[in-house]
């Protein structure tokens, strides 16, 4: 099993910052994924990160809007961009090929 | 992309009765498939899942079937109890989830 832990673990934020979430993880991992779960919602994949490479985005999410970084095999950050009310949501990092969750970020835009 | 379509969207049982989630999948190639549990307020826990080379598998009340001709698979859960009461959500290998499912288990 993998333990996951999130920083922080909720935010409220003005329109227009930008807020960096950090993803980390108790063991190497080659795979790191980020979700959003919009509330009340099921979870949307944002993108997948290895490490010493880009980051892959799914339909629909950016780079410009959504950054990651992943600069080694334990650890990854998503960046919300410019954020408005609409990225109000929870976000969340996954490993181990989905089977492992970290506990979620909060995130509220006022 | 995978599609995945998951049925129905809340499921309301009495104690003691079963349990029955259904997926639809779009993409033949897809050969892992696995079931989560969402309390409120908490993160998904997986709690089975299935390979494509398998057509059953049981966990004590959990068992989960899967029909590749079809491109469907089943969640089904024996005896609920009111602990089971959650959300509920499929996924297909490429990391597409279906919409949920809210079961409620009523003592």
């Amino acid at each position: 099993s993998a333990v996951i832990s999130q920083k922080p673990s909720r935010d409220i934020c003005q329109r227009g910052t930008s807020l960096t979430i950090q993803c980390q993880v108790d063991s190497q991992v080659t795979m790191m994924f980020w979700y959003r779960q919009q509330p009340g919602q099921s979870l949307t994949l944002i993108a997948t990160a290895n490490q010493g490479s880009e980051a892959t985005y799914e339909s629909g999410f950016v780079i410009d809007k959504f950054p990651i970084s992943r600069p080694n095999l334990t650890f990854s950050t998503l960046t919300v961009s410019n954020m408005s009310p609409e990225d109000s949501s929870i976000y969340l990092c996954s490993v181990g090929g989905q089977r492992y969750f970290g506990p979620g970020t909060r995130l509220t835009v006022t | 992309g995978e599609n995945v379509e998951q049925h129905p969207s809340t499921l309301s049982v009495q104690e003691g009765d079963s349990a029955v989630i259904k997926c639809t999948y779009s993409d033949s190639a897809s050969n892992y498939f696995p079931w989560y549990k969402q309390e409120l307020g908490k993160r998904p826990q997986l709690i089975i899942d299935i390979r494509s080379n398998v057509g059953e598998k049981k966990d004590q009340r959990i068992a989960v079937t899967l029909n590749k001709t079809a491109k469907h698979f089943s969640l089904h859960i024996t005896e609920t109890q009111p602990e089971d009461s959650a959300v509920y959500f499929c996924a297909a290998n490429d990391m597409r989830f279906g919409a949920g499912t809210r079961l409620t288990v009523k003592p």
